[in-house]
């Protein structure tokens, strides 16, 4: 079993959809939770921290389930730009900044 | 400020060369470190330096070198190029000062194909 998992789609929606996206880890003891996002041919940006509280950033959602072991983004008003692939990612409990990346989720937004 | 650049952007090798990719950031970071992405898997770390003349493998070490002589640079060495080598490679730095959110900054990748 993958440490991270995600669906890698691709979503196909149209411009002002909302979409949501979850992920799940596997390493309970499991630190700190991430959402970067990759543009086609380009390196990997963080697009936003997870924090257990849920936390909100513009059109941008993001939820923390330790319970469940789960992570979710959710995309409001979703715009041509917001084309790209979203990586969930988990810093591990050991190893400073040892990240652990999913293989992310494909997400396609048409006019 | 250019963050974090990689040289070269492309490169074909044939299998045995060796060859260096270069990897420079110049905001004072500690941590560095070089992933892998290949289709259908994750980055994977390849090795990681948290300090000038510190380095430790990561996830997927055979077949590669690292050294750390200055902050600023994190080269990574292909012994022997083979061709499951053939991948994206991307470097990527952070502070290790802004405790477990601090976020990694990466270089543009380098794409690789060994034949």
């Amino acid at each position: 079993r993958k440490e991270v998992e995600q669906d890698p789609g691709p979503f196909n929606v149209p411009e002002g959809a909302t979409v949501a996206f979850n992920c799940t880890y596997s390493n309970s003891a499991s630190q700190s939770f991430f959402w970067y996002r990759q543009d086609c041919r380009k390196e990997p940006k963080l697009l936003m921290s997870v924090y257990s509280s849920g936390n909100e950033d513009g059109r941008f959602t993001a939820q923390l389930n330790r319970a469940s072991q789960y992570i979710s983004l959710l995309i409001r008003d979703s715009k041509l730009s917001d084309s790209a692939t979203y990586l969930c990612v988990v810093r591990k409990n050991t190893g400073f900044q040892k990240l652990v990346f999913g293989t992310g989720t494909r997400l396609l937004v048409s006019p | 400020n250019a963050g974090v650049t990689q040289t070269p952007k492309f490169q074909v090798l044939k299998t045995g060369q060796s060859m260096t990719l270069q990897c420079a950031q110049d905001m004072n970071h500690e941590y560095m470190s070089w992933y892998r992405q290949d289709p259908g898997m994750g980055l994977r770390l390849i090795h990681y330096s948290v300090g000038a003349g510190i380095t430790d493998q990561g996830e997927v070490p055979n077949g590669y070198n690292v050294s750390r002589s200055t902050t600023e640079d994190f080269p990574l060495r292909l012994l022997s190029a083979a061709p499951s080598q053939t991948s994206v490679y991307f470097c990527a730095s952070s502070s290790l000062r802004g405790g477990s959110q601090e976020t990694q900054y990466f270089g543009p990748g380098t794409r690789l194909l060994v034949l």
